[in-house]
Parts: C-alpha cells; sequence; structure tokens
C-alpha cells in the first residue's frame, strides 16, 4: 500500500531563516506531487506540483520554491520566512496515469514564524 | 479560472439528523469533483470522488451527486453522529494535473 510522510510535523522559526519541508511518498512510482497551504481561516492554496524529477510549477509567485531530487520526494523551501509564510503546509500525490484519482495528502507540517 | 465555493461555512446538527452540503462551480467543464473530510490539524481524508459522467457515488452514509451542467455538488451525510464532526472540502479537477478547493464546511454534531 502507499503511504505519505511528511516532516516536521511542527515548527517555529524566526522571521528570515530558512526553511526545508521535505515529503516522501512510498509503495508507488512516477507520482504527480502537490504542495498546498492551508492559512488560518482561509482555503487551501496550491503551491506547487510536479509531474516529473526536477519538473516544478509554480501556481503563485512568492517567497518559497520547491524541489523534487527523486521521484518520490518533494521538497519545499524558503531563503528568508515571512510571518506572511506561517500556515498548515500540506503534500499530496496522485497517479499519473489512467483517468485522473483522487490525492492522497499527508499528516501535514504546521509552520509558525515569528 | 475555475471557482469552488461551498455553503454553508459551519453547520451544527444534533445527532441522528440527515443532513446536506453544498458546493457549487463556475466552469462546468470538470474532469471529477471530489470531496474530503479534514480533522483539526490534520491532513485531508478522500470521501467520494464522481468523475464527470456520473451522477452519484455512496460509501456508507455518505452519497454524493453530481449536476454538472447547473454546476452544483452535494454530499448528503445520513444519520449523523459526533464522529462526523470535521470540515468537509469540496474539490473540482478541471485538468492540468490540479484541483481546486472549495474553502470547506465546518461540521459540528451534537451528542
Amino acid at each position: 500500500s502507499q503511504t505519505i510522510h511528511q516532516w516536521p510535523a511542527t515548527l517555529v522559526q524566526p522571521v528570515g531563516s530558512p526553511l526545508s519541508l521535505e515529503c516522501t511518498v512510498e509503495g508507488t512510482s512516477n507520482p504527480n506531487l502537490y504542495w498546498y497551504r492551508q492559512a488560518a481561516g482561509r482555503g487551501l492554496q496550491l503551491l506547487f506540483y510536479s509531474v516529473g524529477i526536477g519538473q516544478i510549477s509554480s501556481e503563485v509567485p512568492q517567497n518559497l520554491s520547491a524541489s523534487r531530487p527523486q521521484d518520490r520526494q518533494f521538497i519545499l523551501s524558503s531563503k528568508k520566512l515571512l510571518l506572511s509564510d506561517s500556515g498548515f503546509y500540506l503534500c499530496a500525490w496522485q497517479r499519473l496515469a489512467g483517468v485522473p484519482d483522487t490525492q492522497y495528502f499527508g499528516p501535514g507540517t504546521r509552520l509558525t514564524v515569528l | 479560472k475555475q471557482e469552488v465555493t461551498q455553503i454553508p461555512a459551519a453547520l451544527s446538527v444534533p445527532e441522528g439528523e440527515n443532513l446536506v452540503l453544498n458546493c457549487s462551480f463556475t466552469d462546468s467543464a470538470i474532469y471529477n469533483l471530489q470531496w474530503f473530510r479534514q480533522d483539526p490539524g490534520k491532513g485531508l481524508t478522500s470521501l467520494l470522488l464522481i468523475q464527470s459522467s456520473q451522477r452519484e457515488q455512496t460509501s456508507g452514509r455518505l452519497n454524493a451527486s453530481l449536476d454538472k451542467s447547473s454546476g452544483r455538488s452535494t454530499l448528503y451525510i445520513a444519520a449523523s453522529q459526533p464522529g462526523d464532526s470535521a470540515t468537509y472540502l469540496c474539490a473540482v479537477n478541471s485538468g492540468a494535473q490540479k484541483l481546486v478547493f472549495g474553502q470547506g464546511t465546518r461540521l459540528t454534531i451534537n451528542p
């Protein structure tokens, strides 16, 4: 069966510090991978998605970047965090082939920028 | 640009009631529509997926319907239980490998 991991689960960082959140998927190959942010009182916002190694599409121009160094690894990064980067970050995967399938979400990372 | 709206934003009902959550979308050219559940501080769990060619899907006490021409979907929960308390999110797949989410309905079932 497939599983998706995110770490860390929670993170408190000062403004201006760097960020690295990691997501890994097990039990499948060549998945689509997604990063979402859920800010307090707001909906789920798609940040980045990837259809393959090294292929990243950015949905919202901002202070963050994403990378996919391996088939089942997706990393969200920032060089300098802003207060507005606080939120709940969710990684998801989806099967690439066939009829569009559901997305499977990880447990999330709660980021607080102080 | 696809936009998804969920009404109401919050709903509180006594245990045992049947209830309906609503979702509307602006562009009827969709591949599928999905309903998710999110518990506080947790990730999303997929509940039901309706392909564009389908009218409804059922899973246990949950039934989701899709009227693509009118841009609407409903999630029907029968005989609600306190364990059903969560935020329910509707999402539309309009292609390009992406989902567009509504803001969610926060549901509270009172014992």
